[in-house]
């Protein structure tokens, strides 16, 4: 069964600041892994993905995320944070080989950047 | 254009009505998806449409009644819901469901149900 974890309800950073949203998973095999944000009101838009190669991978606006396979992490990073960036974020899985089976979201971390 | 559109934004029906939400994208996509998201949690897939043709149903209760008349639309049909089904409901699309047309969804902002 694929799984993955989001351990933090809330994450409250200074604008300006890097931040970090944490993000584990569980699969079988070699994961696909994604990253998304919600903005209230709003349905959910892909922010990047790790499918293979490069384990940092970069995506829209300024994020990045680094897949760890010994630690089982895929934690979205940003360098300096906007007060834009204030939204829920899920991250995401799925296993390769489970065939058919949907995306599996994380519970969601609601972002909070302070001016 | 790389819209989702969806309508209503919101709707209010009782125990007894019958309702349709409707979903379209004009990006050729032909997977399209509905996912049902409670506050405060991540959302729920409930069907996937591939080429039209239904190919998953997440073991949604037969109140719950997707259609997809062609490759831009998808409709769910609503009939004698529950209180607990209020959420928002989200449709999503993808260029398909084979390797690699998958990995990036566009989703709708959404119908917010209230069911009284």
């Amino acid at each position: 069964a694929q799984s993955v974890a989001q351990p933090e309800d809330q994450v409250n950073v200074a604008e300006g600041n890097p931040l970090t949203v944490k993000c584990t998973y569980s699969v079988s095999g070699n994961p696909y892994l994604f990253w998304y944000v919600q903005y209230p009101n709003r349905g959910l838009q892909f922010l990047l993905k790790y499918i293979t190669g490069d384990n940092l991978v970069k995506g829209s606006y300024g994020f990045e995320a680094e897949f760890n396979k010994s630690q089982t992490s895929f934690h979205l990073k940003k360098p300096s944070a906007l007060v834009s960036d204030s939204a829920l974020y899920f991250c995401a899985v799925r296993d390769p080989f489970s065939g058919n089976t949907p995306l599996v979201f994380g519970k969601g971390t609601r972002l909070s950047v302070i001016a | 254009d790389t819209e989702v559109t969806q309508t209503p934004k919101h709707l209010v029906m009782g125990m007894t009505n019958k309702k349709s939400l409707k979903c379209e994208q004009h990006m050729g996509h032909r997977a399209m998806y509905w996912y049902k998201q409670k506050a405060k949690k991540p959302p729920e897939l409930m069907f996937v449409y591939s080429y039209e043709k239904l190919s998953i149903n997440e073991s949604v209760p037969s109140r719950f009644s997707p259609e997809c008349p062609n490759s831009s639309l998808l409709n769910l049909h609503l009939h004698a819901l529950q209180p607990e089904d209020s959420a928002l409901y989200l449709c999503a699309s993808s260029p398909g469901l084979a390797e690699g047309e998958w990995w990036e969804q566009f989703f709708g902002p959404g119908t917010r149900l209230t069911v009284l």
